[in-house]
């Protein structure tokens, strides 16, 4: 079944601690990314990855990080350092460029 | 000026009626357009993918893109309370970047 997962689903945190959220794909697609969704906002890109063990900064990377050790698999780390963590984070992949990207489930985080 | 602009809505239609979604944007050199369903608490779901100008026609929705008026649409025919969603329009930028609308949340009372 190939696809695109994100865990957990919902995610609780409390101030000053980090948070990692999981994204796994067997879409055998070379491109990672991570979306934050906030209310009309759209999606703001966070990161990307193009190929294992490279990933570049997107519009809003501040208070994040990310690592691509493997194809299948680019996690995401919300640090104490991001003033507003709230929000619904996508990921997404493809194979680069104009190629559709595809979506995973989404992750919501709270900061309580 | 926003690269792409989208009315958030929400807007609310009757079962039956035809729905029209839009965009608008700033950089005359996309070429590639796309629209995203986006139903509540899910991710985006590709639902239409056209090039250059012209309609693409796909059951009840059609995408129009009119490149001179940097104006791209989203028709849908005979809507169905299942269509309530949020609609996304997605423009890929040519390097490994997408820039998206916020949105229009669609409401199809039966």
């Amino acid at each position: 079944d190939g696809g695109i997962t994100q865990s957990p689903k919902y995610l609780f945190r409390k101030e000053g601690q980090n948070v990692t959220l999981s994204c796994e794909q067997n879409l055998n697609h070379d491109a990672m990314y991570w979306y934050r969704q906030d209310p009309g906002q759209g999606l703001r890109l966070i990161y990307y990855s193009q190929i294992v063990n490279d990933f570049q900064k997107g519009d809003i990377a501040e208070g994040y990080s990310v690592s691509r050790e493997k194809k299948e698999s680019f996690p995401l780390t919300v640090t104490s350092a991001q003033k507003n963590p709230t929000a619904f984070y996508l990921c997404a992949t493809n194979n680069g460029g104009a190629d559709t990207q595809y979506f995973g489930p989404g992750t919501r985080l709270t900061v309580l | 000026q926003k690269e792409v602009e989208q009315d958030p809505g929400p807007l609310s239609v009757p079962e039956g009626a035809i729905v029209s979604l839009n965009c608008t944007y700033s950089n005359s050199a996309f070429q590639y357009f796309m629209w995203y369903r986006q139903y509540s608490r899910k991710g985006p779901e590709l639902l239409m993918y056209t090039y250059s100008s012209g309609n693409k026609e796909d059951g009840r929705f059609t995408a129009q893109v009119d490149k001179s008026s940097k104006y791209i649409s989203l028709f849908i025919r005979d809507s169905q309370p299942s269509d309530s969603a949020t609609y996304l329009c997605a423009i890929p930028t040519g390097t490994y970047k997408y820039i998206f609308g916020t949105g229009t949340r669609l409401k199809v009372l039966a």
